[in-house]
């Protein structure tokens, strides 16, 4: 079965840095990489999603880019702010969703 | 409207009780899910299900049974509760032909004392 690897485990940036959150995956029939986001107390929610045959995507302050040939995949957030502060997953799906252990992240004002 | 509904979205049981997690969501997704989110943000895969095939994942114990009435409802009965037992539970639907992500339920936060 597939196997997702995330890092890292928790990350704190100053407000206005970036965050970047790397993901990697076993399985060459993956084709969909969702990223979520949780905050505290809440339902994880798709912020952002890429498929197999892009190489970069991109909505406001978030990014995803995909190294099919490397099997990874990242999430970058630019210029945070503290109401990006919240656990990540990644996730990669051929037929069944596989998700990543969470990254914590933290921003400080 | 709500997408994913679970109720109730807090249980506080004693061991050894029996309880059921109901979820139904509006989107007309072929498929169901429940995840098990422990204290460490681990999101587990329990059960996925749609109208043909229930795949179970063969780590979780015999006492959780999920029960569909239709493809609308996904509910997760538990028998003979655990201190372990204690978590969020999500559930989760997903309209798989599309390839779209997952729509999650606002969560059950179990609690077994």
């Amino acid at each position: 079965g597939e196997n997702v690897e995330q890092h890292p485990s928790t990350l704190s940036v100053q407000e206005g840095d970036s965050a970047v959150i790397k993901c990697t995956y076993s399985d060459s029939a993956s084709n969909y990489f969702p990223w979520y986001k949780q905050e505290l107390g809440k339902r994880p929610q798709l912020i952002i999603d890429i498929r197999s045959n892009v190489g970069e995507k991109k909505d406001q302050r978030i990014a995803v880019t995909l190294n099919k040939t490397a099997k990874h995949f990242s999430l970058h957030i630019t210029e945070t702010q503290p109401e990006d502060s919240a656990v990540y997953f990644c996730a990669a799906s051929s037929n069944q969703f596989y998700f990543g252990t969470g990254t914590s992240l933290t921003v400080i004002p | 409207d709500t997408a994913v509904s679970q109720t109730p979205k807090y249980l506080v049981t004693q061991m050894g009780n029996d309880k059921s997690i109901k979820c139904e969501q509006n989107l007309g997704h072929d498929t169901m899910y429940w995840y098990k989110q422990d204290s460490k943000k681990f999101l587990k895969i329990m059960f996925s299900y749609n109208n043909k095939e229930l795949i179970i994942n063969e780590t979780v114990p015999n006492r959780f049974s999920p029960k569909s009435p239709d493809k609308a409802h996904l509910n997760l009965h538990i028998n003979s509760l655990e201190l372990g037992d204690s978590a969020v539970y999500f559930c989760a639907s997903s309209q798989v032909a599309q390839g779209h992500g997952y729509t999650f339920g606002s969560g059950t936060r179990l609690t077994v004392v």
